[in-house]
């Protein structure tokens, strides 16, 4: 009974290719989010969306394209992929994008990009 | 613009002992204030929050943090330390109206000494 989770775990691939990472939230939120978590720990945000609608979009490469097929979903497909985009990347939930919500977040996927 | 500022890299603690992890955030406008914690190789998880009222916050696992407006901090502390609060902590910002993001800072690690 995961609250949010995320697959895969890992994802190690070729420099060049196209990968999809998918998130799915039980928790009948409103609200998803894309982090990127860095070599350093620092952890930033890339997208968020609100009842399938995109409500923040950070400058990130157009590469990166996130799709929410329905409230509980948000998927992140990487093209092209770089070296540079090796990252633990994290999804997250929140009930609504208001200030005071925390966010819930799954366990991660770790891309490594050869 | 808002940011956070997490100045120690790594705090070390004798277990039993007190423990603070410091956090100042700058912010245009009132700031919701959050601490999270990461484990090795897991997401974020939710300790505690300051949205209004009394400065003093109370939060998961005997964790706690003051807001000091004067000094825009939210410190982190628990009375004693336990060895398996060594984690990864993060500060958060993020201010009301609209669609805001949450800006994290760059994390400290608490190292708890048996």
């Amino acid at each position: 009974d995961t609250a949010v989770s995320q697959t895969p775990k890992y994802l190690v691939t070729q420099m060049g290719n196209d990968k999809s990472i998918k998130c799915e939230q039980n928790l009948g939120h409103d609200t998803m989010y894309w982090y990127k978590q860095d070599s350093k720990k620092f952890l930033k945000i890339m997208f968020s969306y609100n009842n399938k609608e995109l409500i923040i979009n950070e400058t990130v490469p157009n590469r990166f394209s996130p799709k929410s097929p329905d409230k509980a979903h948000l998927n992140l497909h990487i093209n092209s992929l770089e070296l540079g985009d090796s990252a633990v990347y994290f999804c997250a939930s929140s009930p609504y994008p208001a200030a005071n919500e925390k966010l819930f977040f799954g366990s991660g996927t770790q891309l490594s990009v050869l | 613009a808002q940011s956070v500022a997490q100045p120690e890299d790594q705090v070390n603690v004798a277990e039993g002992n007190p423990l603070t992890v410091k956090c100042t955030y700058s912010v245009s406008g009132n700031p919701y204030l959050f601490w999270y914690v990461q484990y090795p190789n897991r997401g974020l998880q939710f300790l505690l929050k300051y949205i209004t009222g009394d400065n003093l916050v109370k939060g998961s696992y005997g964790f706690e943090a003051e807001f000091n407006k004067s000094q825009t901090s939210f410190h982190l502390k628990k009375p004693s330390a336990l060895v398996s609060d060594s984690a990864l902590y993060f500060c958060a910002v993020r201010v009301g109206g609209g669609y805001q993001k949450v800006t994290f800072g760059t994390g400290t690690k608490l190292q708890v000494i048996p």
